[in-house]
């Protein structure tokens, strides 16, 4: 049964700084790998969409990363603001059933204090 | 383009009675929408998945009889939560894949549900 795990759970940072969310899953069999942002009590967004041919995706100050062979994704965001806090959600499509379905890690909370 | 709504967005109703939450499709058409419910502070769990004019397919631990779900077109699908209790009080999320791209996901705003 494939689980997805991110570290860290919360995380509170100084506006400005660079900082890494992880992502980790424990069947590499995915067919592809996404990131989204949730804001308190909203649906999600959509940041980055990695295929799992891909290596990694760009999106302004946006970077993620997948390396399927061990399990892990990173999301990396560059001179963070505090507009970026909200929650990180990672998920990995699965096919199961008949079905392309998502499965999502806890997420990871972020607050940018100024 | 790629939008999906929720009608409502939220709402309260009283245990034992039923409440239906809506998923549209706005600008294309889905083959598969899916529904997820998640609790405060935890990660979205998917429910059931549906296609269009067929059962929806529900996961482990979740009550079908319960849920019920409807995908009537290629562009509206609804979950109905029948007999309400206050432990079903949950953000229900829905999300719709595009005939065109097979398998990615567009989310919808979601639904608050409080039954008191």
């Amino acid at each position: 049964k494939q689980e997805v795990t991110q570290i860290p759970a919360a995380l509170s940072v100084p506006e400005g700084e660079n900082l890494v969310l992880n992502c980790s899953f424990t069947d590499s069999a995915i067919y592809n790998l996404q990131w989204f942002r949730q804001d308190p009590g909203k649906g999600l967004t959509s940041l980055l969409l990695i295929q799992s041919s891909q290596r990694e995706q760009t999106s302004g100050r946006l970077n993620a990363s997948l390396d399927k062979s061990s399990g892990r994704s990173t999301l990396y965001i560059a001179a963070s603001q505090p507009g970026d806090s909200a929650t990180y959600l990672c998920a990995v499509y699965m096919f199961s059933g008949g079905y392309n379905k998502l499965i999502f890690g806890a997420g990871t909370r972020l607050a940018v204090h100024p | 383009g790629a939008v999906v709504s929720q009608h409502p967005s939220w709402v309260i109703c009283k245990s034992g009675t039923s409440v239906k939450i809506e998923c549209r499709s706005l600008d294309f058409q889905a083959t598969t929408m899916f529904w997820y419910r998640q609790f405060p502070k935890q990660s979205l769990m998917l429910m059931a998945t549906s296609n269009e004019g067929s059962k929806a397919t529900y996961e482990q631990g979740v009550e079908k009889d319960k849920f019920l779900i409807n995908h009537a077109s290629l562009t509206l699908s609804t979950l109905t939560v029948t007999s309400a209790h206050p432990e079903d009080s949950s953000f229900y999320i829905c999300s719709a894949s595009p005939i065109t791209s097979g398998y990615e996901q567009y989310f919808g705003p979601g639904t608050r549900l409080t039954v008191t």
